[in-house]
């Protein structure tokens, strides 16, 4: 079986830009959650989708967004990117059950300039 | 909210030597508990889970975790390292009115010497 994967897998952009990165999960699963990796924060949660619905939230502004496909793919969308905006975007994909674990990706690193 | 805390920031062993990772998490309600590790330039990975029944549960590649309840602590052990083992292990708990937000906690890092 496929694993997670993530697009792209590096990127550079400047403040105030825009960025998107994608995920695609494990095939059969149907929650994509999103998580943040820095090395001062450590990994913080993003939100999760299941079925094309958003349905956690982390403590993220709002300019930190996603979506889901009805195939269960997802992207995740950061506007007016701000410095501290530099991390590793962990995509992790499970069945959705609360008592699933949760299969990570290899991330996107995004470097903010 | 839940919380997740790691003991250790950085642990240095020699091969062969013992180990033990302590975890602790703030949350009075079910959970389910996790050790993922990050072998240098690869993803995380499941070590071991805990979701209920027998509190020590074993994982991949000779890890153990112990949960206990009245400590709030799910520790992870293995009785002898191997330089491979170097990586940084995370802790993770999700309780179970989060859905599929898993709090991790601020990792440890492993380094074991040759």
């Amino acid at each position: 079986k496929a694993g997670v994967t993530q697009t792209p897998r590096y990127l550079i952009k400047t403040r105030g830009q825009q960025v998107t990165l994608s995920c695609s999960p494990i095939s059969g699963h149907r929650s994509v959650s999103w998580y943040q990796q820095t090395p001062g924060q450590g990994l913080q949660f993003l939100f999760e989708y299941f079925s094309e619905t958003q349905r956690n939230k982390g403590n993220f502004p709002g300019r930190f967004s996603g979506r889901q496909f009805s195939n269960s793919r997802s992207e995740m969308n950061v506007s007016t990117l701000e410095l501290g905006d530099s991390a590793l975007y962990l995509c992790a994909s499970s069945k959705g059950d609360v008592n699933n674990e949760q299969f990570f990706g290899p991330g996107t690193r995004l470097t903010v300039l | 909210a839940q919380s997740v805390s790691q003991h250790n920031h950085h642990v240095i062993l020699s091969e062969a030597a013992s180990l033990e990772l302590g975890c602790n998490y703030s949350y009075g309600g079910t959970v389910n508990l996790f050790w993922y590790v990050q072998y240098p330039g690869q993803h995380l990975q499941l070590l071991l889970k805990y979701f209920s029944g027998d509190p020590l549960v074993k994982g991949i590649k000779g890890f153990e975790a112990e949960f206990i309840k009245s400590k709030f602590s799910f520790n992870l052990r293995k009785p002898s390292v191997q330089w491979s083992d170097t990586a940084e292990y995370f802790c993770a708990v999700n309780a179970e009115n989060y859905g599929q937000n898993f709090v991790f906690g601020p990792g440890t890092r492993l380094s074991v010497l040759p």
